[in-house]
């Protein structure tokens, strides 16, 4: 029962390196998200996958490009990094797009200096 | 780790008692709300949802109320114990144009639950 699993949990990077979050289910849902949690601010959705082979930017996509891998896997990745994309990155995925009740990994903690 | 914020709205409430939490919300074109729990070092867990279209649902423990005049959803939560202890975030289902639908979540309110 694995789930949503995110890697790595903590990251620090200095400003304009790069790096790739990772994100895999294993439940054979359609759809996944990248979201990005600041205090006071709720979660804001980066980008997302409605379905295997497809992407669309969310609210906040400046900065971040993603990849659909395969159905399992979507990737988050950062060319360079800005101490504004220090925050919480959260994947959740969903059996399909638009359904209420998204299954969402343990989350990244990452810190740009 | 935490993960949420240092300045969340706090309710404090005694183990045994109902919690209410509330939220307001700001578009009415919304067709789900959603209640989510995030537990300290956790992602957000998905509690209930409610169609626009009711005013009241109630799942083990959980009811969501809808009030659509003044656009307020609230979480109940009854016989709170410490493991209700948490963040609560409420969340929109939202369409937009194209098809497009996306969760819009609220700030949050932190729980905490005293013996």
């Amino acid at each position: 029962n694995a789930g949503v699993t995110q890697t790595p949990k903590f990251q620090v990077l200095k400003t304009g390196q790069s790096m790739t979050l990772q994100c895999a289910q294993d439940m054979n849902h359609n759809s996944m998200y990248w979201y990005r949690q600041d205090p006071g601010m709720g979660l804001r959705l980066i980008y997302y996958s409605a379905s295997e082979g497809t992407t669309d930017k969310g609210e906040v996509p400046n900065g971040y490009n993603v990849s659909r891998l395969n159905k399992r896997e979507f990737s988050l990745r950062l060319e360079s990094a800005a101490p504004s994309q220090t925050s919480v990155y959260f994947c959740a995925s969903s059996p399909r797009f638009g359904n209420t009740e998204a299954f969402f990994g343990q989350g990244t903690r990452l810190t740009v200096v | 780790g935490e993960s949420v914020g240092l300045h969340l709205p706090t309710l404090s409430v005694q183990e045994g008692d109902n919690s209410i939490i509330n939220c307001a919300y700001s578009n009415s074109a919304s067709d789900y709300f959603i209640w989510y729990k995030q537990e300290s070092g956790k992602g957000p867990q998905f509690i209930i949802d409610i169609r626009s279209n009711m005013d009241k649902r109630q799942g083990q423990r959980v009811t969501v109320l809808l009030n659509k005049t003044v656009k307020h959803l609230s979480l109940q939560i009854a016989a709170t114990q410490p493991g209700d202890s948490a963040v609560y975030f409420c969340a929109e289902n939202r369409g937009i144009s194209g098809g497009y639908n996306k969760l819009i979540f609220g700030a949050g309110t932190r729980l905490a639950v005293h013996p």
